[in-house]
């Protein structure tokens, strides 16, 4: 079954913590997504990656990290340095043939 | 960079009534707008998109039109149905960077 798999889909952390949030997707996508949603926003745009080994930032990058080593994974550290971590976050990975962009099921993730 | 915005915030409606959403975007370059459709604590759907080069697309009970010249485009929902309540998003891209740059978004609720 393709798809984009984001586990877990709940997470709560310690202040202090790093945490990392995991996206998977087995439908050979090249670029791949983060994005941040807070209640009743809309999406902002963290990390962004178009091919292996290599990752942009968004527009709200500080206090994340990214990684791509391979091309079917895209894993979000949420850091320490992130004041506000609790969100809802959501990996997406873009259709070349549409040139359009599908989401995966979203992490929530809340600080205790 | 590109700036979409989205109108209105929320909206409330009768079901069977119409429902409209309006979106206008900043740079002429955007040639590709998908709406996106998302309920509570999921990801966001893709349920109908158009690219410049058409006026209008249909499908079933929901349309989008898009006005290049005045840089504006719309999603028509018809009949709507309680299962239409969501969140829609509008969203616009274009060839270049894969980059695509959203609303804030649309709370719907159709009334029984």
């Amino acid at each position: 079954d393709g798809g984009i798999t984001q586990s877990p889909k709940y997470l709560f952390r310690k202040e202090g913590q790093n945490v990392t949030l995991s996206c998977e997707q087995n439908l050979n996508h090249d670029a791949m997504y983060w994005y941040r949603q807070d209640p009743g926003q809309g999406l902002r745009l963290i990390y962004y990656s178009q091919i292996v080994n290599d990752f942009q930032k968004g527009d709200i990058a500080e206090g994340y990290s990214v990684s791509r080593e391979k091309k079917e994974s895209f894993p979000l550290t949420v850091t320490s340095a992130q004041k506000n971590p609790t969100a809802f976050y959501l990996c997406a990975s873009w259709v070349p043939d549409r040139n359009t962009i599908y989401f995966g099921e979203g992490s929530w993730l809340t600080v205790v | 960079g590109e700036n979409v915005e989205q109108h209105p915030s929320t909206l409330s409606v009768q079901e069977g009534d119409s429902a409209v959403i309006k979106c206008t975007y900043s740079d002429s370059a955007s040639n590709y707008f998908p709406w996106y459709k998302q309920e509570l604590g999921k990801g966001p759907q893709l349920i109908i998109d158009i690219r410049s080069n058409v006026g209008e697309k249909k499908d079933q009970r929901i349309a989008v039109t898009l006005n290049k010249t005045a840089k504006h485009f719309s999603l028509h929902i018809t009949e709507t149905q309680p299962e239409d309540s969501a969140v829609y998003f509008c969203a616009a891209s274009s060839n270049t960077g894969n980059q695509f740059y959203f609303g804030t978004g649309t709370s719907l609720t159709v009334i029984p």
